[in-house]
């Protein structure tokens, strides 16, 4: 079946370093993906919506500049934590919608967990 | 606004006993609801979902769901459960049947299964 693939499952850097999570759709085309986080014993909130080929939708209350998304393929879109700190340390996780042969599903990646010490 | 809400944070189950997993749900129009299950290192995986029709959902894994309007519930269940159902379990509501527009989760249930 389809597979999102997201990458690194777990990274740890310093305070003020930037960091790249990507996802991947492996076996379709994904023009909308979209970016969750899930802070310690909270709901997985939606960040924003990542469209591919124009620029990202992001919920009330997230910082774009902060949260940097580039969907700039079909099968990728990648999400930047500039200049993190450990308020950032969270679970992100991401999905990609598959509106391939009439269907309309939508697959989640296994999601990356953040540690900014 | 939507919210979800799971009340048992964690829950240890027997293997082959019965399981039932709490979802109470606030949303002002006609909800679509959806269970999903994940597995350690595995991405979200869709169980079932409801958008109308008959209140009894059945999903996979041997997994069903009853939607009650009068008590804003959508609780998850199964009659027996096996080992390979120990994951973490979200409720969610969204704005369309293809879950794709803004979902809104629960935080989720821990599910632990004791031989």
């Amino acid at each position: 079946g389809a597979v999102v693939s997201q990458h690194p499952s777990r990274v740890i850097c310093k305070s003020g370093t930037s960091v790249k999570i990507e996802c991947r759709s492996l076996d379709f085309q994904a023009t909308t993906m979209f970016w969750y986080r899930q802070f310690p014993k909270q709901s997985l909130m939606l960040m924003a919506t990542s469209n591919e080929g124009s620029k990202a939708t992001y919920e009330q209350g997230v910082e774009k500049d902060k949260f940097l998304i580039n969907h700039a393929s079909l099968t990728l879109s990648t999400l930047t934590v500039t200049s993190a700190h450990p308020e950032d340390s969270s679970f992100y996780i991401c999905s990609a919608r598959d509106r391939g042969g009439g269907r309309e599903k939508l697959f989640f990646g296994s999601g990356t967990q953040l540690s900014v010490l | 606004a939507q919210s979800v809400t799971q009340p048992d944070i964690h829950i240890t189950v027997s293997e082959g006993a019965s399981l039932e997993l709490r979802c109470n749900y606030s949303y002002g129009a006609t909800p679509y609801l959806f269970w999903y299950v994940q597995s350690p290192g595995q991405g979200l995986q869709l169980l079932l979902k409801y958008f109308s029709g008959d209140t009894l959902v059945q999903g996979i894994k041997g997994f069903e769901a009853e939607f009650k309007r009068s008590q804003s519930s959508f609780n998850l269940r199964k009659p027996s459960v096996h080992w390979s159902d120990a994951a973490e379990y979200f409720c969610a509501v969204g704005a369309s049947s293809f879950g794709n527009e803004k979902l809104t989760f629960g935080t989720g249930t821990r599910l632990t299964i004791i031989p």
